[in-house]
């Protein structure tokens, strides 16, 4: 099953340009991760955030969440061409990480 | 840091064959284990929950007896495809969480690519 919806589906910018995905969610949770997904490839952990936080930085990266709204979002400053890749993030639902549907970033160079 | 080794990378199988995918914790004890399945541009669904010594929790949907998965130690779990179709023809993930991170430590392998024809 699905958590939730992510958009935009796909995003395609120009390097330096910021990129922003966006999250929903359905359920109560205890924490929402990102993750990243290079084509035919695993999945690698950006970023965690807890229930009880409303932002976190890492890098060029910038997570809020706002749980009245069961929502998340992630921006990534500056981007990269090597920043091309599926984002996803996924919610914690008793153990199991269950994932929305993923946003296809394409930076141009 | 935590590493997930998973194995085929890649397979294709003929229809009716059965396909086993292997996934191993390198360093550390992993209480429970993942499989996913992912098809082409699209997210990642859940297939099962095993951990080690017990059965396998399936999701809705999923056949047990199509996809048989066993975790016998805290460092392996198997997933086998049995009689293969085409339409089985997916991206595989395991991902695996740590013992003591509690239920947010997850490290995910890098993938099976299994086609069938």
């Amino acid at each position: 099953s699905q958590q939730g919806e992510e958009d935009p589906q796909a995003l395609s910018i120009q390097e330096g340009e910021n990129a922003t995905m966006n999250c929903s969610y359905k359920t109560s949770i205890n924490n929402l991760q990102w993750y990243r997904q290079n084509s035919g490839r695993g999945l690698v952990h950006l970023i965690l955030i807890r229930s009880n936080e409303r932002e976190k930085h890492s890098g060029r990266l910038r997570v809020t969440l706002d749980t009245s709204k069961k929502s998340s979002s992630l921006l990534i400053t500056a981007s990269r061409a090597a920043d091309t890749a599926s984002y996803f993030c996924a919610t914690d639902d008793r153990g199991k990480l269950i994932f929305g549907q993923g946003t296809e970033l394409s930076v141009k160079p | 840091g935590a590493v997930v080794s998973q194995h085929p990378s890649r397979v294709i199988c003929k229809s009716g064959t059965s396909v086993k995918i292997e996934c191993r914790s390198l360093d550390f004890q992993a209480t429970t284990m993942f499989w996913y399945r992912q098809f082409p541009k699209q997210s990642l669904m859940l297939m099962a929950t095993s951990n080690e010594g017990s059965k396998a929790t399936y999701e809705q949907g999923v056949e047990k007896d199509k996809f048989l998965i066993n975790h016998a130690s805290l460092t392996l779990s198997t997933l086998t495809v049995t009689s293969a179709h085409p339409e089985d023809s997916s991206f595989y993930i395991c991902s695996a969480s740590r013992r003591d991170r509690g239920n947010y430590g997850y490290t995910f392998g890098s993938g099976t690519r299994l086609t069938v024809v």
